[in-house]
């Protein structure tokens, strides 16, 4: 069984800073996914990755299938980046059908 | 609009009467899947769809049912309510390809409190 660690828990940042939020997984997977969840609930799907990089907006996601490590960085951040980020793998590294999901880093940009 | 859409938003209810969450996409998406939200446990995997009459158990499927009869309505169903599925629910679909590299669409979550 795959287990999902996510790091940190919890980050605050000023406004401007470049962010990192670090995902690991314990079992070889062919693909991950990075997820947003607004402070009113709602998720939104940000990434799904299978190898190297990939760029959307100010969000980076990068992925080391080898070390079985994923990250997410945020550039020039926003107080409404504000929101908990997750990462999600198939529970037993292959099928994409069946995911876990790591706790979540809960994000807090400051104006 | 591209949507996944959830109802109930909020549900109140007793122990043992039976309820059914519906979840209905209209993408034409293949796959389809239940998930619930708990705090310090984080989102958990209920059931998924990979395509109509196929359904399969994610991580924490005790105490539910689901049915995929037709491809744009996956409901939820809880025979027995009991208080510990007192959770936030969400829905979400996603394009199914041989190589399964779609993101997912959401639906807006259904909180569900069992007395």
């Amino acid at each position: 069984k795959n287990e999902v660690e996510q790091s940190p828990q919890n980050l605050t940042a000023q406004e401007g800073e470049f962010i990192t939020i670090n995902c690991s997984y314990s079992v070889g997977i062919s693909a991950l996914h990075w997820l947003q969840q607004h402070p009113g609930g709602g998720i939104v799907s940000l990434f799904m990755l299978s190898s190297g990089k990939k760029k959307h907006g100010r969000l980076i996601a990068t992925i080391n299938i080898q070390e079985k490590h994923s990250s997410l960085h945020i550039t020039a951040s926003h107080p409404r980046d504000s929101a908990v980020y997750i990462c999600a793998v198939p529970l037993y590294g292959g099928s994409q059908g069946n995911l876990i999901f790591g706790k979540g880093t809960k994000l807090s940009v400051k104006p | 609009e591209a949507q996944v859409t959830q109802n109930p938003r909020y549900l109140i209810t007793v122990t043992g009467k039976k309820l059914t969450v519906t979840c209905s996409q209209n993408m034409n998406h293949e796959y389809m899947s239940w998930y619930r939200q708990d705090p310090g446990l984080g989102l958990r995997q209920i059931y998924y769809s990979m395509n109509v009459e196929v359904t399969d158990k994610g991580d924490v499927p005790e105490g539910y049912k689901v049915s995929r009869k037709e491809k744009r309505n996956f409901p939820l169903i809880l025979e027995s309510p009991s208080p510990n599925q007192t959770s936030l629910y969400f829905c979400a679909s996603r394009r199914q390809t041989l190589d399964g590299f779609y993101g997912y669409t959401f639906g807006s979550g259904t909180r569900l409190t069992v007395v």
